[in-house]
């Protein structure tokens, strides 16, 4: 069966400093994966999307950038965090048919301080 | 900029009670629309995918419905429980859009014993 991992599962961190957000996806292959983020008293916003490895497309503009270095991997960074960036970090993924349900992870809660 | 919106914003309701919520989209290129029940500290579980206008989809106690055409789906939850607490999502997918799901701000659904 398909699992998808996220760590950390919280996060504190100073304004000013990097941030690597990581999430696994394990029982599938050429996976969509996905990065959502709800902020504060806000909706889920799509980050960024993967449809293989190297690829990745950004859908707003902001302090963030995402790596696919692996089939199953999706890497969220940041080289200097800002306030705005606090949330809740949702990886997810779709099997490449098209249509299907997306599963999420646990999610990352990250406060910046 | 694809809007999804979702009515009512908040809903408090009393145990036994039936309920719906609406989330409205775009009626055109339109590929799938997903509905989600999100509970605080959880990932978001799927409920239903749907893809054809006049889909009708129920599971348990939770029903819902499409329509295309004039670009709306509502979710009906009949006799709620306490445990139905939760934010209800939903999410559009644009045809060609990759599986990126474009969210509503929700529906917290409050059932009260």
């Amino acid at each position: 069966s398909q699992t998808i991992h996220q760590w950390p599962a919280t996060l504190v961190q100073p304004v000013g400093s990097p941030l690597s957000l990581e999430c696994t996806v394990e029982g599938t292959s050429n996976p969509n994966l996905y990065w959502y983020r709800q902020a504060a008293g806000r909706g889920l916003q799509l980050l960024f999307y993967s449809v293989g490895i190297g690829q990745i497309s950004s859908e707003v503009p902001q302090n963030l950038s995402a790596s696919r270095p692996q089939d199953r991997q999706f890497i969220l960074s940041s080289k200097k965090l800002l306030l705005s960036d606090s949330g809740f970090y949702l990886c997810a993924w779709v099997g490449d048919r098209g249509g299907e349900t997306q599963y999420f992870g646990p999610g990352t809660r990250l406060l910046v301080l | 900029i694809l809007n999804v919106e979702q009515s009512p914003q908040s809903l408090h309701v009393q145990e036994g009670d039936s309920t719906n919520f609406t989330c409205s989209f775009p009626s055109s290129n339109f590929y799938a629309l997903h509905w989600y029940r999100w509970e605080t500290a959880k990932s978001p579980e799927a409920l239903f995918v749907m893809t054809l206008n006049g889909d009708e989809k129920k599971k348990g106690r939770i029903s819902a419905t499409l329509n295309t055409k004039e670009g709306y789906s509502y979710l009906y939850i009949k006799g709620s429980q306490p445990e139905d607490s939760a934010t209800y999502l939903c999410a559009f997918i644009e045809s060609g859009g990759y599986n990126k799901l474009i969210f509503g701000a929700g529906t917290r659904l409050a059932v009260h014993p």
